[in-house]
């Protein structure tokens, strides 16, 4: 059974912080992974894509990271400020049947 | 950017009620839309796939006589909860691919929130 873990489960830090959030999944055959934030009361916006072969993508003060061997993505958040309060999913899609798999997300709390 | 624009965003009705949530994509056509729901502090949970002009696929569990979907244009798919309950609580968010392209991103509407009493 496909699966996406995530951790941690909530994280709060301190505006102007680092954070990694981390994605662990067992999905095959893999075709993307993509990193998504959800606003409390909105839909997820996508934030960054990853492809097998790419390693490192940046948007922003948003920098992903796959491993495609080890099947682990990381999600960093650069010099936090309050906006970047919500819960962060990675989804990772299955190639062929492109079912996508979300994980639980990771909630962050950015705090003044 | 791509919308999808999801109504109405908050429901609340009787028990035994029928409730219609529409999904369109304003922008683009969509020739998959996927329909989820979430609970409380929860990932979304995908219920069901919708292909335009075919029968939605429906996830393991999600009573397919329960929660009808309907995707009969390239820009609108309906999700209807029959003789809802309040079990049925919960919030609903519809997501639309672009044709084509399966690593643009599936767009999301904002939700629906469903309070059954």
């Amino acid at each position: 059974k496909n699966q996406v873990e995530q951790s941690p489960q909530s994280l709060i830090i301190l505006e102007g912080k680092n954070c990694t959030l981390q994605c662990n999944y067992t999905v095959s055959p893999f075709s993307n992974l993509r990193w998504y934030k959800q606003d409390t009361g909105r839909g997820p916006v996508s934030l960054t894509i990853m492809t097998f072969s790419e390693n490192t993508k940046s948007n922003g003060r948003y920098t992903a990271t796959l491993d495609a061997d080890t099947k682990q993505s990381s999600l960093h958040i650069t010099a936090s400020q309050l906006s970047d309060s919500a819960s962060y999913i990675c989804v990772v899609r299955e190639g062929g049947s492109y079912i996508p798999t979300f994980g639980r997300g990771t909630s962050l709390i950015v705090h003044p | 950017g791509a919308v999808v624009s999801q109504h109405p965003s908050w429901v609340i009705c009787k028990s035994g009620t029928s409730v219609k949530i529409e999904c369109r994509s304003l922008d683009f056509q969509a020739t998959t839309m996927f329909w989820y729901r979430q609970f409380p502090k929860q990932s979304l949970m995908l219920m069901a796939t919708s292909n335009e002009g075919s029968k939605a696929t429906y996830e393991q569990g999600v009573e397919k006589d329960k929660f009808l979907i309907n995707h009969a244009s390239l820009t609108l798919s309906t999700l209807t909860v029959t003789s809802a309950h309040p079990e049925d609580s919960s919030f609903y968010i519809c997501s639309a691919e672009e044709q084509g392209d399966r690593n643009q991103p599936q767009h999301f509407g904002d939700g629906t929130r469903l309070s059954i009493l």
